[in-house]
């Protein structure tokens, strides 16, 4: 059964510390995007990268944020410093490159994370 | 930036009730997508539309594309407490190096008493 595998589930933590998220996309696929969801905003693009390669970061913020694919089974999402603004679920989302132009995303369960 | 005006926030209705939700823009889109998130969930594509007027369905779950470009609607007939959850609209009208930027709307939480 094909998914998209995100770690850790959970994580809560300190302000200012170090926080990195994980995404292992559906083998196959190549492109992945990086979703964060807050009540108050909703689901919001933050990167998305196309056969590793990142294309689209402009809903991340620079100063804290980083999204990296170092493989193809592998793509990071790293926060430092935190900050409790942050505290959200961050979702990681993979396709294909015809799929992913007509939308069609499959997504993973999330990381919930709450900076205190 | 484009946003999208999803309505209504939430529905409380009974088992068996039809469900009706909307999205709507100031945009033109060239593609409309709903999706359903269950709770602990990532959302899960139910409908893509692709071209004004079209009309889709996907069981009890039909989705229309608006001749406008600018709207979408939502319906689910005989609700069964499975289709409890939020669902989301989604839009897109810019291709990003081969990719579409997708939208979302703020979500509809549908809630049925048995």
């Amino acid at each position: 059964d094909a998914r998209v595998t995100q770690t850790p589930r959970h994580k809560v933590t300190e302000m200012g510390q170090e926080v990195t998220m994980r995404c292992q996309p559906i083998l196959g696929h190549n492109t992945v995007f990086w979703y964060r969801q807050t009540m108050m905003q909703g689901l919001e693009l933050l990167a998305y990268f196309r056969n590793r390669a990142p294309l689209d970061d402009s809903g991340m913020p620079k100063d804290r944020f980083s999204a990296e694919m170092p493989d193809a089974t592998l793509a990071t999402l790293k926060i430092q410093p935190s900050e409790p603004r942050d505290s959200a679920v961050y979702f990681c989302a993979s396709g294909l490159t015809r799929t992913s132009v007509t939308g069609e995303l499959f997504f993973g369960e999330g990381s919930r994370l709450t900076v205190l | 930036g484009q946003q999208l005006n999803q309505s209504p926030q939430s529905m409380f209705i009974q088992e068996g009730e039809d469900v009706s939700m909307n999205c709507t823009s100031s945009s033109i889109f060239n593609t409309w997508l709903w999706y359903k998130q269950d709770p602990g969930e990532g959302p899960v594509l139910l409908i893509a539309l692709y071209k004004a007027g079209e009309l889709t369905s996907n069981g009890r779950l039909t989705a229309q594309f608006g001749i406008t470009r600018k709207d979408s609607f939502l319906n689910i007939s005989a609700s069964i407490p499975s289709d409890v959850g939020i669902y989301f609209c989604a839009g897109s009208s810019a291709l990003i190096q081969g990719a579409q930027k997708l939208v979302f709307g703020q979500g509809t939480r549908l809630t049925i008493n048995p």
